[in-house]
């Protein structure tokens, strides 16, 4: 296990469609985030696990989006009614311990919505 | 206002040149600041990592914090066409709160 992986890596779905996306945080990592970034934008905060608790989810994160992290391993990251809008990368990243020593990212799912 | 300011570039400079990145922030609460390397269509990857104020040097890296200034900046020596990448600058406050506020990310090209 040498990073985060994401799945899929790309995804096109169709306006109204339902996607999950999946992020496997490096194994010993207790914290996972959801970031979004769009073109020319740094990276946004969408929501934080520690182990399987969500601890905070940014009001960027409307009624459509939902994650979750069962028994503290993978996450997913569910977007119903897909807007136009929510075209970007989806970024996962997690850490480790109760200090903030820089987060690794895994390599995004780009969405695109048609 | 942004929490974060950051110059998009883009910015081309010269193999070999030094190149100077830099963010200015508004929250005095932040008390980490990194500085992480995207190519394109990848992850952001994490380059330095400082707390507080003052330089950190890793290899041909120096970052620093100048808090009172509210000013960080990143510097790159003999800069290498492999260092062709967005660098976003980023930080956070103290303690064990996690969320990262990033900048937009300055594109950076260097020519051979």
């Amino acid at each position: 296990d040498t990073g985060v992986s994401q799945d899929p890596r790309h995804k096109i779905t169709k306006r109204g469609q339902n996607v999950t996306f999946r992020c496997d945080p490096i194994s010993e990592h207790n914290r996972l985030y959801w970031y979004r970034q769009t073109l020319g934008q740094g990276p946004e905060f969408l929501t934080y696990f520690q182990n399987e608790a969500q601890l905070e989810k940014s009001r960027l994160l409307s009624d459509r989006f939902s994650a979750e992290r069962p028994k503290g391993s993978f996450s997913t990251l569910e977007i119903q009614r897909t807007e136009q809008g929510d075209s970007a990368m989806y970024l996962c990243a997690s850490s480790w311990g109760t200090g903030n020593y820089g987060y690794t990212f895994g390599s995004g799912t780009r969405l695109t919505v048609v | 206002q942004k929490e974060v300011e950051q110059d998009p570039g883009p910015l081309s400079v010269p193999e070999g040149a030094i190149v100077s990145l830099n963010c200015t922030y508004s929250n005095s609460a932040f008390q980490y600041f990194m500085w992480y390397r995207q190519y394109s269509r990848k992850g952001p990857e994490l380059l330095m990592y400082t707390y507080s104020s003052g330089n950190k040097e890793d290899g041909r890296f120096t970052a620093q914090v100048d808090k009172s200034s509210k000013y960080i900046s990143l510097f790159i020596r003999d800069s290498q066409p492999s260092d062709s990448a967005t660098y976003l600058c980023a930080m956070t406050p103290s303690g064990g709160y996690q969320k990262v506020t990033f900048g937009i990310g300055t594109k950076l090209q260097v020519i051979p």
